[in-house]
């Protein structure tokens, strides 16, 4: 069965431009998860959607960051004007239902130059 | 507010020997309990929960963990590891909400290495 998907797996940028990552959650989950991991840090929660409501950004580290769902299925999380400090892997969950077990994707690893 | 702490950084432990890892948590509310195995270059895989019920929970791979509320922990063990077992182990946990939906708050997680 599909699980959650993620793409690029690997994204290298330049300082300064935008990227986008994917993530493509398991069939009929109504809830999306972005965390963020990086050394030092540990697992850092950025943003999560829930159904039809307004998104939960209350992680997300500054105004580079945005991410949208579409159709209630995919989810784009963009970051603007990269920084060497977003370098970091960046992972996508996704639950369903009352007990919240989220299950995550393989991680796009992000290395700003 | 929820913290998780995991005590180890870095447990090393020979092949067949036992293992624990430690969890402890703080919340203000009653909680869900999760760990979770990262291997190399993969993402997180959930290893086992703790929802409701019996404390001592199983789950993959011959692991265990036990819910203590008094102690507020949560600590994995394996009775034998094996070297396949050599990965990162993410404590985390949710509350509680009658939506179901909440945030993951982990732990900074604790990298076993099995040696033969």
């Amino acid at each position: 069965g599909a699980g959650v998907s993620q793409s690029p797996s690997n994204k290298v940028t330049e300082k300064g431009k935008d990227v986008e990552l994917r993530c493509d959650p398991i069939s009929g989950h109504t809830a999306l998860y972005w965390y963020r991991q990086s050394l030092g840090q540990g697992l850092e929660f950025l943003i999560y959607f829930q159904g039809n409501s307004a998104p939960d950004k209350s992680g997300l580290p500054s105004d580079r960051f945005s991410a949208e769902r579409t159709g209630g299925s995919v989810s784009t999380l963009t970051i603007q004007r990269t920084q060497q400090e977003d370098s970091a892997v960046y992972l996508c969950a996704s639950s369903l239902g009352q007990i919240n077990i989220q299950y995550f994707g393989a991680g796009t690893r992000l290395s700003v130059l | 507010a929820q913290s998780v702490t995991q005590l180890d950084s870095q447990v090393p432990v020979f092949e067949e020997a036992p293992v624990e890892l430690r969890c402890n948590y703080s919340s203000s509310v009653s909680v869900y309990l999760f760990w979770y195995v990262q291997y190399p270059n993969q993402g997180l895989q959930l290893l086992l929960k703790y929802l409701s019920g019996s404390t001592l929970v199983k789950g993959i791979n011959g692991f265990e963990a036990e819910f203590n509320k008094s102690q507020t922990s949560f600590h994995l063990r394996k009775p034998s590891v094996h070297i396949s077992d050599t990965a990162e182990y993410f404590c985390a946990v949710s509350d509680r909400k009658n939506s179901g939906y909440s945030t993951l708050t982990f732990g900074k997680g604790t990298m076993l290495l099995v040696s033969p």
